[in-house]
């Protein structure tokens, strides 16, 4: 089974910051890595596909990027609407999910 | 419109089985894998199994296999698990979710809203 590590668990910061959140993979996985949104009492939202490809109606402030073993999202000017919690899915072999990032807006 | 309402979840003992459906509209359901992800509360997102378009391959997490049984009815829109020997540790909600793909890439795209599932006794 491939194990996906998240970090960090959660963070705070502040509007306008740049965040970046990391998933490592236990084996190479190619570019075989999405992200997703989710939101205290919501489905996730799925992000970011193939490491690095917006979802369409994503905004541009989400980014990814990585492959093989280590992954980045990046939201570049954090907003008010994007606290909550991020997951890293790999999609290598069956599916397997990070345990998380949670985000808070200070 | 994608929708995908899933129905089916409760208040079951240990040992205990439920089915819960999934109802999708507004794609072509045929087309698609599909899968079942769940979340126990306060916890983070486990893929539980899926299926391919025609039913012909099926995959489970490790810990359900044997107990969780995916299927699903093209023609009725619908997507259905079976679990059974229910243990604490199923407690979760169920989502049911599409599987996209853009050439070899796969992902979740669309997820309903899920139902669910708690065992106690």
């Amino acid at each position: 089974d491939i194990q996906m590590t998240q970090s960090p668990s959660s963070l705070s910061a502040s509007v306008g910051d740049r965040v970046t959140v990391t998933c490592r993979a236990s084996q190479d996985i190619s570019s075989y890595l999405n992200w997703y949104q989710q939101k205290p009492g919501k489905a996730p939202n799925l992000l970011i596909y193939a490491s690095s490809t917006l979802q369409s109606g994503v905004p541009s402030r989400f980014s990814g990027s990585g492959s093989g073993t280590d992954f980045t999202l990046t939201i570049s000017s954090l907003q008010p609407e994007d606290f909550g919690t991020y997951y890293c899915q790999q999609s290598y072999n069956t599916w397997s999910f990070g345990r998380g990032t949670k985000v808070e807006i200070k | 419109e994608v929708l995908l309402v899933e129905s089916g979840g409760g208040l079951v003992q240990p040992g205990g089985s439920l089915r819960l459906s999934c109802a999708a509209s507004g794609f072509s359901f045929s087309t698609y894998w599909m899968s079942w992800v769940r979340q126990a509360p306060g916890r983070g997102l486990e893929w539980v199994a899926n299926i391919k378009q025609d039913g012909s391959e099926k995959y489970y997490l490790d810990s359900v296999k044997g107990r969780f049984t995916i299927s699903r009815d093209n023609a009725k829109k619908s997507l259905y698990l079976q679990i059974n020997s229910l243990r604490g540790e199923d407690t979760a909600v169920y989502y049911c979710v599409t599987t996209g793909h853009s050439s070899t890439w796969y992902y979740f795209d669309y997820w309903g809203r899920g139902t669910l599932v708690t065992v106690s006794s």
